[in-house]
């Protein structure tokens, strides 16, 4: 069985430019959610989806957007870059989102911003 | 709001000797508690988790953890560490029905030989 995927891997960008990043949750797997990893600051939650419904989000800008696809498949876009937006972007699914599924992660985007 | 904290930023420990590594939660219902490990250039993978019933939990790779209610803390122990264990330690909460998990900041794990 196929792990979570993530594209791309890595991503270098400048500032006021837009990224849209992917990720293809393991197969049955309807729950998608996003944290974005920086030094210090641990996992921070961006959103999760489900069956193409955000049913949660943390508190990020209005930058910070995504959307889910009817085969799961994910996408979080951010606009208008900003420096502090370079992380390590990682998507985890499972198969309802519940605390009693387990999450699974993919390797995550690294998004460098110039 | 819900928090994790995890008390130390890294901890170096000898081959062969215990480590612990401290998590305190904050959710007082249906919680549901979490430890992940994270490899170099790798996304994080599942040790262990609390979901209900015995309060100690075993976990991969020789991993336990202990759910203590009264200090809402979710601590994590291994008696005996090999250098392969060398990497980042996530303790994690979610909530029953908020689709939302909240991390600490990471203990970095050193195993020296």
């Amino acid at each position: 069985k196929a792990g979570v995927t993530q594209t791309p891997r890595y991503l270098i960008k400048t500032r006021g430019q837009q990224v849209t990043l992917s990720c293809s949750p393991i197969s049955g797997h309807r729950s998608v959610s996003w944290y974005q990893q920086t030094p210090g600051q641990g996992l921070q939650f961006l959103f999760e989806y489900f069956s193409e419904t955000q049913r949660n989000k943390g508190n990020f800008p209005g930058r910070f957007s995504g959307r889910q696809f009817s085969n799961s498949r994910s996408e979080m876009n951010v606009s208008t870059l900003e420096l502090g937006d370079s992380a390590l972007y990682l998507c985890a699914s499972s198969l309802q989102g519940e605390g009693y599924n387990e999450q699974f992660f993919g390797p995550g985007t690294r998004l460098t911003v110039l | 709001a819900q928090s994790v904290t995890q008390l130390d930023s890294q901890v170096p420990v000898f081959e062969e000797a215990p480590v612990e590594l401290r998590c305190n939660y904050s959710s007082s219902v249906s919680v549901y508690l979490f430890w992940y490990v994270q490899y170099p250039n790798q996304g994080l993978q599942l040790l262990l988790k609390y979901l209900s019933g015995s309060t100690l939990v075993k976990g991969i790779n020789g991993f336990e953890a202990e759910f203590n209610k009264s200090q809402t803390s979710f601590h994590l122990r291994k008696p005996s560490v090999h250098i392969s264990d060398t990497a980042e330690y996530f303790c994690a909460e979610t909530i029953s029905g908020t689709y939302k998990y909240i991390f600490g900041t990471g203990t970095r794990l050193k195993v020296l030989a």
